[in-house]
């Protein structure tokens, strides 16, 4: 079983639709969830970030995490052609931990 | 302020042969780490090091790869002697040590990677 689990799709949805994107996990010492997003030919780039279980907003963006099912989410509200890119999660333990991937989900908004 | 920046963006090998990839963190960033993204896989964790230090390289496949970390500033990742299975895009982040000894992450910010096809 991997560590993380993350739908690599194609998810395709209309321009203005709410996008949601999740992960699963295995590894209860994870304490530290991220959303980076990668346009293609670029490294990722950090989106939101959320400590433990709870909610967190961040204008059209919203993160959660739900530490007792080992899962965690972000929605993405009237979404731009512009969010098309690949959005992968990550999961640390904390401090300068290197952190852990899923496989990321390739979102194709159409405009 | 300038990124990460690594060199070069793109390389085409032949098995056997030898690789080095370059990274330059953010100036002032004492953490640097390398990433690696096999073809359908996810990125994966090799190293981390902090200044000239290796902190954790949990993550290197075999004895084929060397990092190393010259006077804390920039990073090589060496590949002597490349194999096909090496063929991927590797990353380097880098992130400032903020909360010396705390656990909050701090943010690592990544460069463009290094496209390694070995023939």
């Amino acid at each position: 079983q991997k560590e993380v689990e993350q739908d690599p799709g194609p998810l395709s949805v209309p321009e203005g639709a709410i996008v949601s994107l999740n992960c699963t996990y295995s590894n209860s010492a994870f304490q530290y969830f991220m959303w980076y997003r990668q346009y293609s030919r670029k490294g990722p780039e950090l989106l939101m970030y959320t400590y433990s279980s709870g909610n967190k907003e961040d204008g059209r963006f919203t993160a959660q995490v739900d530490k007792s099912s080992k899962y965690i989410s972000l929605f993405i509200r009237d979404s731009q052609p512009s969010d098309s890119a690949t959005y992968l999660c990550a999961m640390t333990s904390g401090g300068a931990d290197g952190l852990t991937f899923g496989k990321g989900t390739h979102l194709i908004i159409q405009p | 302020e300038a990124g990460v920046t690594q060199f070069p963006s793109h390389s085409v090998i032949e098995k056997g042969q030898t690789v080095t990839l370059r990274c330059d963190p953010i100036s002032g960033h004492d953490n640097l780490y390398w990433y690696r993204r096999v073809m359908g896989k996810e990125i994966k964790f090799l190293l981390h090091f902090v200044k000239e230090s290796k902190q954790d390289e949990s993550g290197m496949p075999n004895n084929r790869f060397l990092a190393e970390r010259t006077g804390g500033t920039y990073s090589t990742l060496k590949v002597q002697p490349a194999e096909l299975e090496d063929s991927g895009v590797y990353f380097c982040a880098s992130s400032q040590d903020g909360r010396r000894g705390g656990r909050l992450p701090d943010t690592q910010y990544f460069g463009p990677g290094t496209r390694l096809t070995v023939l």
